[in-house]
């Protein structure tokens, strides 16, 4: 597609449920980043996916959080046993490459809200 | 100490101005610096983009770097009401696998 497409805008869930984000970024872009943002914060590293394999994962909070990549292009970020501190919007950009100067383009973002 | 810090604002600035946003890193090592603009409900967007010590220019921004005083800024001349935002300063580390953003500048312009 000709940008990065997150699907859904908007998840709201209960605490304790599992829920997946999922992430179509730009077609022919190796590189694919999890990002999340609170409010008033810049957004915060989760993983980045070089093709299929995860190469930086240093930004997961804990083992709830987990992504796949399987096909190296459409990417899903899952998190099980929610709690209410997951609320916030999840980020997800691609890149080129992910060497190099290049920046990211980021998609709409997902809001999640655990009540 | 933060990776990347920005002074979270808000900055106000009246329309025609100049408007100075500033950052500092950490990472002696990084080697690719960002400014992304975030409208309040969007996801940001690059505006731009510099990787070596000096100034670049487009059209009404500009930005600075010195990697000796590991500093970023942002320079936005004739302000206008459109640039009210949240201005993210973002660093490729020494690493260069993924980008660390700042906290962001709230940017108001009034008329």
């Amino acid at each position: 597609g000709a940008g990065v497409s997150q699907t859904p805008s908007n998840k709201v869930t209960e605490k304790g449920k599992y829920v997946e984000l999922r992430c179509d970024p730009i077609s022919g872009h190796t590189a694919l980043y999890w990002y999340r943002q609170s409010l008033g914060q810049g957004p915060e590293f989760l993983i980045y996916f070089q093709g299929t394999g995860a190469a930086d994962d240093s930004g997961l909070p804990n083992d709830r959080f987990f992504a796949v990549r399987p096909e190296g292009s459409v990417s899903t970020l899952k998190i099980q046993r929610t709690e209410r501190g997951d609320s916030a919007v999840y980020l997800c950009a691609s890149s080129l490459r992910a060497q190099g100067a290049s920046g990211y383009t980021f998609g709409s973002g997902t809001r999640l809200t655990v009540v | 100490q933060k990776e990347v810090e920005q002074n979270s604002g808000p900055l106000s600035v009246p329309e025609g101005a100049i408007a100075s946003l500033n950052c500092t890193y950490s990472d002696r090592g990084s080697q690719s610096f960002f400014w992304y603009r975030q409208y309040s409900g969007k996801s940001p967007e690059l505006i731009m983009s510099i990787y070596s010590n000096g100034d670049k220019e487009d059209g009404r921004f500009t930005a600075q770097l010195n990697k000796a005083s590991q500093y970023v800024s942002l320079l936005i001349r004739d302000s206008q009401p459109s640039d009210s935002a949240t201005y993210l300063c973002a660093v490729r580390g020494s690493s260069a696998s993924k980008i660390i953003f700042g906290s962001g500048t709230r940017l108001s312009i009034r008329p």
